[in-house]
């Protein structure tokens, strides 16, 4: 099974800060991964797919990068909508990191 | 308006079953793959099942495999998970989610989830 796994799992930013997030798969995925944002009490939003290209309707300020077993998510400058959870996902068998909280500062 | 709606959940005791029911609306049921995502309260996100657009191909976490059984019925653009023998772990909320291969398989509606607690 392919294992992801997340870092940090928490970070503490302020609005308009860049913040990144990392994601590492156990083997080889090539750019089959994306990235959710969750808020409490919410289901998760698709963000990023195939590990760069941003989903319609998510603000320009959220990217992605990364192949083969390194990828990052980034934010270019927090908004105060932004802070919540984010998970990686491979989507080859559609297993997820243990997610990162982004709280503020 | 393309949705996803679960219903189905409630509290049961351990060794007990439970179906799940997920029906889809606003798009074509049968050209998409469908899963079944859970969390538990306070944690992460675990992929649970999926059922491919023509049934082909069904697949389980490791978990739940021999338990759980996912199935769709086409005609009624719904989707199913038949939960046997459910244990104290099995506690969570559970999401239908469907994937697009245009999208490199991520997920890109979700449900609003559906409570399964499994108490004695």
């Amino acid at each position: 099974d392919i294992r992801m796994t997340q870092s940090p799992s928490s970070v503490s930013a302020s609005v308009g800060d860049r913040v990144t997030i990392t994601c590492r798969a156990s083997q080889g995925i090539s750019n089959w991964l994306a990235w959710y944002q969750q808020k409490p009490g919410k289901a998760p939003k698709l963000l990023i797919y195939a590990a760069s290209s941003l989903q319609s309707g998510v603000p320009s300020r959220f990217s992605g990068s990364g192949s083969g077993t390194d990828f990052t998510l980034t934010i270019s400058s927090l908004q105060p909508e932004d802070f919540a959870t984010y998970y990686c996902q491979q989507a080859n068998s559609w297993t997820f990191g243990q997610g990162t909280k982004v709280e503020i500062k | 308006q393309v949705q996803l709606v679960e219903s189905g959940g409630g509290v049961v005791q351990p060794g007990r079953s439970l179906r799940l029911s997920c029906a889809a609306s606003g798009f074509s049921f049968s050209n998409y793959g469908i899963h079944w995502v859970r969390q538990a309260p306070g944690k992460g996100l675990e992929w649970v099942a999926v059922v491919w657009h023509d049934e082909t191909r069904k697949h389980y976490v490791d978990s739940v495999k021999g338990r759980f059984t996912i199935s769709r019925d086409i005609s009624k653009s719904t989707l199913y998970l038949q939960m046997n023998s459910l244990r104290a772990e099995d506690t969570a909320l559970y999401y239908c989610v469907r994937h697009v291969q245009d999208l490199r398989d991520a997920f890109d509606i979700w449900g609003q989830g559906t409570m399964v607690t499994v108490s004695s």
